[in-house]
């Protein structure tokens, strides 16, 4: 069985802090994906990045960052300058299997994310 | 190219009724899966289709549940006798079909069961 933490339930920050979203995931296969979406008030699920388990290599696009340590099943997100337009729930989620088959997606609680001026 | 759509948005029904909701994927999509969310939680898998192939159901999806995607584009999912339990955003989401890819997300339907 797959299983994704996200032990932070809502986080307050002041513009141009940064802010690190933390995500631990339980797996038994070796091979698997991880990923991060966006979900702002509107409700729709935003695609933000996709790691598979033989890249553990840190990622930055732009004012975000992910740090993936297979060591200690994390796989956490920050965000450089926080801007008040980041406020939204964070969902990390895992994708575990088989290369080749479908997969379903299980996600963490979120992180709400909370940026004032 | 148009992201996955959903109709409609918002749903209000009484106990009892039935309710359908359609997704349209991005098109060449040959998955496409669903969803549900309940307030303060992570979206959890109902199921999904290949193609026109219903080919994994959660056991969230009681008999009261049922999926189609007759012509493997546009699917619907349609509650039986709707419960207050089934209060919920529908997300539906759709990828290539190859693999472990990511799949993107329509905007939802918010169904209210009073």
């Amino acid at each position: 069985a797959q299983k994704v933490t996200q032990a932070q339930t809502e986080i307050s920050v002041v513009e141009k802090e940064d802010v690190t979203l933390d995500c631990v995931y339980e797996t038994r296969d070796t091979t698997y994906y991880l990923f991060w979406y966006k979900q702002p008030p509107s409700g729709e699920l935003v695609f933000l990045i996709r790691r598979n388990s033989f890249d553990e290599q840190n990622e930055i696009s732009g004012r975000y960052s992910w740090n993936f340590q297979k060591s200690t099943s994390s796989f956490n997100f920050t965000i450089t300058a926080s801007q008040v337009v980041d406020s939204a729930v964070y969902f990390c989620a895992l994708s575990a299997g088989i290369t080749g088959t479908a997969s379903k997606l299980t996600f963490g609680t979120g992180t709400r994310l909370q940026v004032t001026l | 190219d148009t992201g996955v759509s959903q109709d409609p948005r918002h749903k209000i029904t009484k106990r009892g009724q039935n309710v359908t909701f359609r997704c349209d994927p991005i098109s060449e999509h040959n998955r496409l899966y669903w969803y549900r969310q309940t307030l303060g939680q992570g979206p959890e898998f109902l199921t999904y289709f290949q193609n026109e192939a219903q080919l994994e159901k959660s056991r969230l999806l009681s008999d009261r549940f049922s999926a189609e995607r007759p012509k493997g584009s546009f699917s619907t999912l349609e509650i039986q006798r709707t419960e207050q339990g089934d209060s919920a955003m529908y997300l539906c989401a759709s990828s290539l079909g190859r693999g472990q890819e990511t799949q993107y997300f329509g905007p939802g339907t918010r169904l209210l069961v009073l």
